[in-house]
């Protein structure tokens, strides 16, 4: 059974830093993992899906990373500001989706 | 921008009631989902639906739970008979393949 976990669970930074969230996965047999933010009582909104084929996509400050061998996936945020506060949730999709807990993020201006 | 619609945005119910949660997919996605989200807790899969019948279904989705897709814009989640741990949010997505699922707003479900 497929599990996803997430480090760290809180991270708090000051404007302007660059960061690194982090996640892992059991089983390599996926087909694709998606990152989401997610904002206080609301939805899920897409960030970047990546193919189970691809090592990387990008989007503006967004970078994310997948080594499915080693069941690795990393959000690289760029230039955080105080918008970016949320919690980033990663979702592996096999048969169904499994997601992390999240990472609750706070950039503090 | 198209996106994903739910209805309502909240529904309280009694237990053992029948609820029926709606959704408005994208309008050229194929693929449709149904998720839940305990207070505090993990994202959950309930189930996928893709040429008009489940392509895959968790433990979740017991038989108090159906969907459907009665016209060709509206998707539904029907629990027949809700119980207490039913309460939770619960977002319905969409994709036009098996990539990028986005989701809706979610309907908090309250079970008293």
């Amino acid at each position: 059974k497929q599990e996803v976990t997430q480090i760290p669970a809180a991270l708090s930074v000051p404007e302007g830093e660059n960061l690194v969230l982090n996640c892992s996965f059991t089983d390599s047999a996926i087909y694709n993992l998606q990152w989401f933010r997610q904002d206080p009582g609301k939805g899920l909104t897409s960030l970047l899906l990546i193919q189970s084929s691809q090592r990387e996509q990008t989007s503006g400050r967004l970078n994310a990373s997948l080594d499915k061998s080693s069941g690795r996936s990393t959000l690289y945020i760029a230039a955080s500001q105080p918008g970016d506060s949320a919690t980033y949730l990663c979702a592996v999709r096999g048969n169904d989706m499994r997601f992390g807990a999240g990472t609750r993020l706070t950039v503090k201006p | 921008e198209p996106e994903v619609t739910q209805t309502p945005s909240h529904q309280v119910t009694q237990m053992g009631q029948e609820v029926i949660l709606r959704c408005v997919p994208i309008s050229n996605h194929l693929y449709f989902y149904w998720y839940r989200q305990i207070l505090g807790q993990k994202v959950e899969f309930l189930v996928s639906f893709y040429n008009n019948e489940i392509s895959e279904k968790s433990e979740i989705f017991d038989d108090q739970f159906s969907v459907e897709r009665p016209d060709g814009s509206n998707f539904t989640l029907k629990i027949r008979s809700t119980k207490l741990e039913d309460s939770a949010m619960y977002f319905c997505a969409s994709s036009q393949w098996a990539d990028t699922q986005y989701f809706g707003p979610g309907t908090r479900l309250t079970v008293l």
